[in-house]
């Protein structure tokens, strides 16, 4: 069966630092990867997908970047944090070119910047 | 662009009654997917039901069953006999069929159930 893992699941990091935020799959090959951010009575905002290995689509421009270096590891990225990067970040995937293209949902990272 | 809308921040229901939780999209697309998620307290969300909108038969899924109203846009989901397993954030989702990295969500609804 397919799971998808995503760490850290909670990190507190000061403005101006790195992030570095992963996301893998198990169990399905060749898998659409996204990035979601999850505000407070707002929803789901995707942020990033990806739909193979290096190629990223980004939604929102941002101070977050994504990449994809392996089949199903997806990592989420930003050189200098601000405070309005705080946020619940979901990682997902999809099967492709499936009818429905429903997501599957990573456990969550939870970013608090201070 | 498609917009999803669940009125309702917070909803509340007794154990084994019924509850409705409410959206609505904006859309000119005839073909899309709608989906309702839950997210449990514990974060990993999951599927509870999709409807295809081509499709005029309502979905169900067990206890879960949803009211698809194409021409008013609206697509409620309803919670049969609920159990307190059911308290989570719910949230509706709008997937356009041309595009499957387009995946639009609410905002939630926070359903808490009580014993």
């Amino acid at each position: 069966s397919q799971t998808i893992h995503q760490w850290p699941a909670t990190l507190v990091q000061p403005v101006g630092s790195p992030l570095s935020l992963e996301c893998t799959v198990e169990g399905t090959s060749n898998p659409n990867l996204y990035w979601y951010r999850q505000a407070a009575g707002r929803g789901l905002q995707l942020l990033f997908y990806s739909v193979g290995i290096g190629q990223i689509s980004s939604e929102v421009p941002q101070n977050l970047s994504a990449s994809r270096p392996q089949d199903r590891q997806f990592i989420l990225s930003s050189k200098k944090l601000l405070l309005s990067d705080s946020g619940f970040y979901l990682c997902a995937w999809s099967v492709p070119d499936r009818e429905a293209g429903e997501l599957f949902f990573g456990e969550g990272s939870r970013l608090t910047v201070l | 662009a498609q917009t999803v809308t669940q009125s309702q921040p917070e909803m509340s229901v007794q154990e084994a009654e019924t509850v409705t939780l409410s959206c609505t999209y904006d859309t000119s697309e005839s073909d899309y997917y709608l989906f309702w998620y839950k997210q449990p307290p514990s974060r990993q969300m999951i599927l509870v039901i999709r409807q295809e909108a081509y499709k005029q038969q309502n979905a169900t899924e067990n206890r879960f069953s949803v009211n698809f109203q194409k021409a008013a846009k609206s697509f409620s989901l309803k919670i049969s006999d609920s159990q307190l397993g059911d308290a989570a954030m719910y949230f509706c989702a709008y997937r356009n069929f041309y595009n499957n990295n387009d995946m639009r969500f609410g905002a939630g609804t926070r359903l808490t159930v009580k014993p």
